[in-house]
């Protein structure tokens, strides 16, 4: 089992839209989330991070996060083309010292 | 506006040649990450360092890569001998040390390596 799940899309929603991505993860003592995005050719950027359970938003951006069933997700409200990339799942695990991504989601919204 | 740079930003080489990549991280912060990305694996951490002390390599072949930070403004990724299979995104990131969080990464754009 890879310490970082995700489905690997392509997702595909229209405009306007609700993009909900998961991720699952394996060590119960991770305490630190994040979601990176990434467009194609480009560095991973950081969009939110998340350290406790319940939901953190952010502009059209929530973070959704149960310690209790290992899974964090991300909620793109009113999705835009912009939006398309490849989302990337992070969790800090190693005690503390060690970001463990996932493959990536990647997310296409249509016109 | 503070960013990761790194050098180069392509690399085309041949088989058994050494390659070696630099990171300059944000100013201020003490730690430094070294990924390695490909479509097969995603990204995966190589190396990173705190406080220029190597605190866990073990995503890297020790046989073939180091990775060193002989001062707080460089950080070095070096491939000797150079193989096929390394070819990837090599992602340098650094992070600031806070009371609260030691674990935010800013990522550099990377150098796209290529193996002959």
């Amino acid at each position: 089992q890879k310490e970082v799940e995700q489905n690997s899309g392509p997702l595909s929603v229209p405009e306007g839209a609700i993009a909900s991505l998961n991720c699952t993860y394996s060590d119960r003592g991770s305490q630190s989330f994040f979601w990176y995005r990434q467009y194609s050719g480009k560095s991973p950027e950081l969009i939110m991070s998340i350290y406790s359970n319940g939901d953190k938003e952010d502009g059209r951006f929530t973070a959704q996060l149960n310690k209790a069933s290992q899974y964090v997700s991300l909620l793109i409200r009113d999705s835009q083309p912009s939006d398309s990339a490849t989302y990337l799942c992070a969790v800090l695990t190693g005690g503390g010292n060690k970001l463990t991504f996932g493959t990536g989601t990647q997310l296409k919204v249509e016109l | 506006d503070a960013r990761v740079t790194q050098t180069p930003r392509h690399k085309v080489t041949e088989m058994g040649q050494e390659v070696t990549m630099r990171c300059q991280p944000i100013l201020g912060h003490n730690t430094v990450f070294w990924y390695r990305q490909t479509m097969m694996q995603g990204l995966e951490l190589l190396a990173y360092f705190r406080n220029r002390a190597p605190l866990d390599d073990s995503g890297m072949p020790k046989d073939r890569f180091s990775a060193e930070m002989p001062d707080a403004t460089l950080a070095t990724l070096k491939i000797q001998p150079s193989e096929p299979r390394d070819s990837a995104v090599y992602f340098c990131a650094s992070g600031p040390r806070t009371e609260e969080r030691t674990d935010t990464q800013y990522f550099g754009p990377g150098t796209r390596l290529t193996v002959l």
